[in-house]
């Protein structure tokens, strides 16, 4: 089924510790996205890559780095999980990475920092 | 700075037509979509406007005016399974999408 993976599904984490999100799309799309999404707040841009090899900084970037090795992967890591990252994550791609390109969510992960 | 306004919650019945309205203020303006996020879901896109009018696709429409920085979602027909938050976004000049918080729907019968 053509789509956004995200793993895992969901995670509680102690405060301090790495952890890597993962994101594998399979519809050739040359950018991808990463969101985190708080109650009360709109979707807000971590990083994103607009096509393999690049990558940028969004609205929220501090404590998240992002690697893009190849098309289809585009992993998020904590390097030192803090309470205020607890969060719902998205990953997205698109066909583009500029214009008004329709983006392709996957499902999320939840993500507990305590 | 940039702004996207929808209102928290709304209720309707089961049949009838709701109106769900955004406006914004942004730097620059390149397109207006939305989105439908069931809970617990991924969004999924639903509309795309970037001139201004009225756009139709079954039972939604979308509506815009870029020069009163507004839109609105209408959703005709309603069924239980429309019960959903419906988000708005803006692409700004620089192409970055800025989100609204987006609206919860109660659908109720």
């Amino acid at each position: 089924i053509a789509g956004i993976t995200q793993a895992p599904t969901s995670q509680i984490l102690a405060a301090g510790r790495r952890m890597t999100l993962r994101c594998t799309q399979d519809m050739r799309h040359n950018a991808m996205y990463w969101y985190r999404q708080d109650l009360g707040l709109g979707l807000r841009l971590i990083h994103y890559s607009n096509t393999a090899g690049t990558t940028g900084k969004g609205e929220v970037p501090d404590g998240y780095s992002v690697s893009r090795a190849n098309t289809d992967d585009f992993p998020l890591t904590l390097a030192s999980a803090v309470p205020s990252q607890t969060s719902v994550y998205f990953c997205a791609s698109s066909d583009q990475g500029r214009g008004a390109n329709v983006l392709t969510f996957g499902a999320g992960s939840r993500l507990t920092v305590l | 700075g940039q702004n996207i306004d929808q209102p928290t919650e709304m209720t309707a019945t089961e049949g009838a037509i709701v109106q769900i309205n955004c406006t914004y203020q942004t730097s620059g303006f390149n397109g207006l979509f939305w989105y439908q996020q069931h809970a617990g879901e991924a969004p999924t896109f639903l509309s795309y406007n970037v001139l201004d009018g009225l756009e139709e696709k079954g039972r939604f429409s979308s509506f815009l005016s870029r020069s009163k920085g507004y839109s609105y979602l209408l959703l005709k027909e309603l069924q239980m399974k429309d019960s959903a938050s419906y988000l708005c976004a803006v692409l700004d000049s620089n192409y970055q999408l800025i989100w609204g918080a987006g609206t919860k729907l109660i659908i109720k019968p």
